[in-house]
């Protein structure tokens, strides 16, 4: 069974630091591109950032460039989400989607976890 | 302010076809695959139709999706009361080298 488990979510101060991470389970998590996308409360989803299944292809939104950091540990089945100097609107619940890399299924957010909610507040 | 645009609400009753649409530019839906999410109360979102309009295994075929020109469309048909969810279109974007998604629609049935 697919399993994507993320961790690491809580109360943190503006300007402080938060380590997201993603347990994956159930597949071949080396053979998978991984993205972040998040969602504040009430709101709609945006995506945050992407990693091939290599490690070599990384992007981010423009909303954290610079402060947010994705990798990932094929060894460790796990993704990882740094994020630094945190403000207010960062607040969200925090999902990792799974994206096939095979070329009829590439762009496609196949799987999900059942995110972790970060809220920075003062 | 999203990129790709959607109907903030649609509604219909049971057995009905409903549509949503989803706006988008020549840097997105227009150049790039039209992708659709469906996010049931309380849970995480679920992959509905992948490259306009591919269906994962699993998802019913009363789902379907279509692209034209620069807009992607999901049509939903025989619309059960199970149905009732927020519905989000994404694509590529190539000029903000990133994914970018439609603000949402909130889908009521009746």
């Amino acid at each position: 069974e697919v399993q994507l488990v993320e961790s690491g979510g809580g109360l943190v101060q503006p300007g402080g630091s938060l380590r997201l991470s993603c347990a994956a389970s159930g597949f071949t998590f080396s053979s998978y591109s991984m993205n972040w996308v998040r969602q504040a409360p009430g709101k709609g989803l945006e995506w945050v950032s992407y990693i091939s299944s290599s490690g070599s292809t990384i992007f981010y939104a423009d909303s954290v460039k610079g402060r947010f950091t994705i990798s990932r540990d094929n060894a460790k089945n796990s993704l990882y989400l740094q994020m630094n100097s945190l403000r207010d609107e960062d607040t969200a619940v925090y999902y990792c989607a799974r994206e096939p890399e095979t070329p009829t299924q590439r762009g496609a957010f196949d799987f999900w976890g059942q995110g972790t909610m970060v809220t920075v507040s003062s | 302010q999203s990129v790709l645009t959607q109907p903030p609400s649609a509604s219909g009753t049971p057995g009905q076809r409903v549509t949503i649409s989803c706006s988008g530019s020549s840097s997105n839906i227009g150049n790039n695959y039209g992708y659709w999410y469906q996010q049931l109360p309380g849970t995480a979102p679920k992959l509905l139709v992948y490259r306009n309009n591919q269906r994962p295994s699993g998802v019913p075929d009363r789902f379907s999706g279509s692209k034209s020109g620069t807009s992607a469309s999901l049509a939903i048909s025989g619309l059960r009361s199970e149905d009732e969810a927020d519905y989000y279109c994404a694509a590529w974007d190539d000029s903000l080298r990133g994914w970018v998604f439609g603000g949402g629609t909130k889908l009521t049935v009746l």
